[in-house]
C-alpha cells in the first residue's frame, strides 16, 4: 500500500494537554500535508511541509518531517475541546496525487 | 461564499439505480478531484481533472464516470449502484505548482447509501 499510516488510531487527552500524532509513509515525497476533519464535515487543510524542510509552525501546531525515517509528527499544544476531530496526513507522491492515511481520532476531554 | 460546493449532501437509493453528484468550485483552481471515504474513514482518490482533462483514474470501476464541463465543475455519475458504493464522496480542488500538489480545498461531502 502506498498510503501513509497514522499512529495512534485514537487518542484521548484532557483539555490543556498536548497531543502528538505520527505519520509514516513508504515512498519519496514532494511534500506532506496535515488535514483536520470534524465529524460529518469536509477536510480542512492545516499545514504543508516540503521535503527539504524539517519543522514548521502555525499557531498551536508544530509539524516535523524526517525524510530519512519517512515519518512526520503533528503536535497540538494547549489542546481545546474544539480540537476534537480526526487528523489525517497526506503525502504528495508526484503526478499531483495526494495519498491520505487513515487518520487519528483525537478526543479532548473537558 | 462556499468555496467548494457539492450536491446533494445525502443520497439514499436502491441497488441498480444510476445517480449523479455535482461539484463546483469558485476558487479559480485548475485541478479538481473526487475522493471516496469509507466507513473506516479511509480516504481514497478516485479521479482528478486538470483544466477539464482527466489526469488520474485510480482503477475505479467504469460504472463511475466523471465529467468536467469546465474547470470549475466536476460531476460524478455512477451507474448500476452496488451496496459497496455506499460511502461519503468528497470533491476537492487545488492550485498545483508544476511537480507539486498544493493544499486541497474540500467540499462538505455527499453521503451515498445504497439499499
Amino acid at each position: 500500500s502506498q498510503q501513509g499510516e497514522e499512529d495512534p488510531q485514537a487518542l484521548s487527552i484532557q483539555e490543556g494537554e498536548n497531543a502528538t500524532m505520527n505519520c509514516s509513509y513508504k515512498t519519496s515525497i514532494n511534500n506532506l500535508q496535515w488535514y483536520r476533519q470534524n465529524s460529518g464535515r469536509g477536510l480542512v487543510h492545516l499545514i504543508l511541509i516540503r521535503s527539504n524542510e524539517r519543522e514548521k509552525h502555525s499557531g498551536r501546531l508544530r509539524v516535523t518531517l524526517d525524510t530519512s525515517k519517512k515519518s512526520s509528527s503533528l503536535l497540538i499544544t494547549a489542546s481545546r475541546a474544539a480540537d476534537t476531530a480526526s487528523y489525517f496526513c497526506a503525502t504528495d507522491q508526484g503526478a499531483q496525487k495526494l495519498v491520505f492515511g487513515q487518520g487519528t481520532r483525537l478526543t479532548i476531554n473537558p | 461564499d462556499t468555496a467548494v460546493s457539492q450536491t446533494p449532501k445525502y443520497l439514499v437509493t436502491q441497488m441498480g439505480n444510476d445517480k449523479s453528484i455535482k461539484c463546483e468550485q469558485n476558487l479559480g483552481h485548475d485541478t479538481m478531484y473526487w475522493y471516496k471515504q469509507d466507513s473506516k474513514k479511509f480516504l481514497k482518490i478516485m479521479f482528478s481533472y486538470n483544466n477539464k482533462e482527466l489526469i488520474i483514474n485510480e482503477t475505479v470501476p467504469n460504472r463511475f464516470s466523471p465529467k468536467s464541463p469546465d474547470k470549475a465543475h466536476l460531476n460524478l455519475h455512477i451507474n448500476s449502484l452496488e451496496l459497496g458504493d455506499s460511502a461519503v464522496y468528497f470533491c476537492a480542488s487545488s492550485q498545483n505548482r508544476p511537480h507539486e500538489s498544493g493544499e486541497l480545498f474540500f467540499g462538505e461531502g455527499s453521503r451515498l447509501t445504497v439499499l
